[in-house]
């Protein structure tokens, strides 16, 4: 079993939707919880992360994580053609443990008007 | 402009031809790190470095070597590739272990 797990979709959804993007973790003490976006022939780009559990938002981003379930969400409200990109996340362990990120596979999503 | 650059975006090789390829960052960061996608296998990390001539094995280091011998360059050289490299490889910074990374535009190699 992958330490985490992201299912690679696609995701096809039309405009104004709101979309939920979701990965799950083997790895109880993972603390620190990113999501990348990118774009088709771009390097990943930091969108959002939280180290506890909770939502965050940034905009028409939210950001959650419930670590008992350990399962971590991000959704995207009113959703535009603009956010047709692989959403990855990744997540790794704070101080006392190792800190490289492990990283899921991504969700392809498509925004179509 | 804060950013990762690699060189080249994209290059064609045969079996056996050393390559190098380049990354550099101006953001001062101490932890560099490449990493290669391939479809249905996400994001691998290959090797990084803490700091300058401090370099370790990430996921999937046969064969690939790296050096770090200044903070702002840190290469990756593939001495004979194989056409089981072709895959798209990624260069990333971050101020320490485990800050957010950065990451470069990619590069694309394509390996006969």
């Amino acid at each position: 079993q992958k330490e985490v797990e992201q299912d690679p979709g696609p995701l096809s959804v039309p405009e104004g939707a709101i979309v939920s993007l979701n990965c799950t973790y083997s790895n109880s003490a993972f603390q620190y919880f990113m999501w990348y976006r990118q774009y088709s022939r771009k390097g990943p780009e930091l969108l959002m992360y939280t180290y506890s559990s909770g939502n965050k938002e940034d905009g028409r981003f939210t950001a959650q994580v419930d670590k008992s379930s350990k399962y971590i969400s991000l959704f995207i409200r009113d959703s535009q053609p603009s956010d047709s990109a692989t959403y990855l996340c990744a997540m790794s362990l704070l101080p006392g443990g190792s800190y490289i990120p492990t990283f899921g596979r991504g969700t392809s999503l498509i925004v179509h008007p | 402009e804060a950013q990762v650059t690699q060189n080249p975006r994209y290059l064609i090789t045969v079996t056996g031809k050393k390559l190098t390829v380049t990354c550099s960052q101006n953001m001062n960061h101490e932890y560099m790190s490449w990493y290669r996608q391939d479809p249905g296998l996400g994001l691998r990390q290959i090797y990084y470095s803490m700091n300058v001539e401090v370099t370790d094995k990430g996921d999937v280091p046969e064969g690939y070597k790296v050096s770090r011998k200044e903070k702002r360059n840190f290469p990756l050289i593939l001495e004979s590739p194989s056409p089981n490299q072709t895959s798209l490889y990624f260069c990333a910074s971050s101020p320490r272990l485990g800050d957010t990374q950065y990451f470069g535009p990619g590069t694309r190699l394509t390996v006969l």
